[in-house]
C-alpha cells in the first residue's frame, strides 16, 4: 500500500533554480529513501536517511526529515535539464520493505 | 557497478496469454523484490523474497500470478491468464539484507501491454 505522499506533485522550474519537494507519511519508520526516476526507465537510488539523522546530503541534493512530523523534504540545488524526472520518497518501517508514495514529477526548462 | 538485470524490457500480450519476467538480482543480495507500477504512480510491491523463501505475497494476486526464486539467485515472475488490468511496468530490485536501512536498488524495469 502507499505511504508517502509527495507535495507539489508537479513541480515546473528554470535551470539554475532551486527544486524542493516534500513528503508526507503515516506511520512510524526505520528510514526513508528517496529515488529519481527517468521517463519509461527503473527507479535510481538518490538518498536514504535514517529516522535519527536530521538531514543528509548528497552532492546537490539535501535531505531533511521531522520524524515529529512524519515529513520529509528534497532540495535539488541549482538544477540542470537532465534533473527533469519523477522523483520519489519511500518509508521502510523497518522490514526492508519500502511503500512509495505517487511520485514528483519535476522539469526543469533550460 | 553491479545492476538488476531483468528482461524482457518489452512485453505485448493478448488477453488471456500467459507471460514471465525474468530477474537477476546483483550478486549477494539476499533479498529480492518485484514491484508493480502503474503509469503516473508510485510502484506496489507484489513480493519480496528473502533466498528462496517467500517473506511477504500480501498483494500478489494469487489467482492469476506466481513468482519463484528456486535457488535463491534469480527469479521469475508469471501472469496467467494476463488481464487488460496488468497493464504495467513490473519492476525488479535487490538488497543485501532484510533488516531495516538497507538500500534497494532497481533495474530498469519490465514494461507489460495487455491487449
Amino acid at each position: 500500500s502507499q505511504q508517502g505522499e509527495e507535495d507539489p506533485q508537479a513541480l515546473s522550474i528554470q535551470e539554475g533554480e532551486n527544486a524542493t519537494m516534500n513528503c508526507s507519511y503515516k506511520t512510524s519508520i526505520n528510514n526513508l529513501q528517496w529515488y529519481r526516476q527517468n521517463s519509461g526507465r527503473g527507479l535510481v537510488h538518490l538518498i536514504l536517511i535514517r529516522s535519527n539523522e536530521r538531514e543528509k546530503h548528497s552532492g546537490r541534493l539535501r535531505v531533511t526529515l521531522d520524524t515529529s512530523k512524519k515529513s520529509s523534504s528534497l532540495l535539488i540545488t541549482a538544477s540542470r535539464a537532465a534533473d527533469t524526472a519523477s522523483y520519489f520518497c519511500a518509508t521502510d518501517e523497518g522490514n526492508n520493505r519500502l511503500a512509495f508514495g505517487k511520485g514528483n514529477q519535476v522539469v526543469v526548462i533550460p | 557497478e553491479a545492476e538488476v538485470a531483468q528482461s524482457p524490457r518489452y512485453k505485448i500480450t493478448e488477453k488471456s496469454q500467459a507471460v514471465a519476467f525474468w530477474c537477476d538480482p546483483i550478486s549477494g543480495h539476499a533479498t529480492l523484490y518485484w514491484y508493480r507500477q502503474i503509469l503516473g504512480q508510485g510502484p506496489e510491491l507484489l513480493v519480496q523474497f528473502q533466498d528462496e523463501s517467500v517473506v511477504d505475497d500480501s498483494q500478489l494476486p494469487k489467482d492469476r500470478f506466481s513468482a519463484e526464486r528456486l535457488k535463491g539467485v534469480d527469479s521469475t515472475l508469471k501472469i496467467q491468464p494476463a488481464e487488460l488490468g496488468d497493464s504495467a511496468m513490473y519492476l525488479c530490485a535487490s538488497s543485501r539484507a532484510s533488516s531495516g536501512g538497507n538500500t534497494i536498488y532497481f533495474g530498469e524495469g519490465s514494461w507489460l501491454t495487455v491487449v
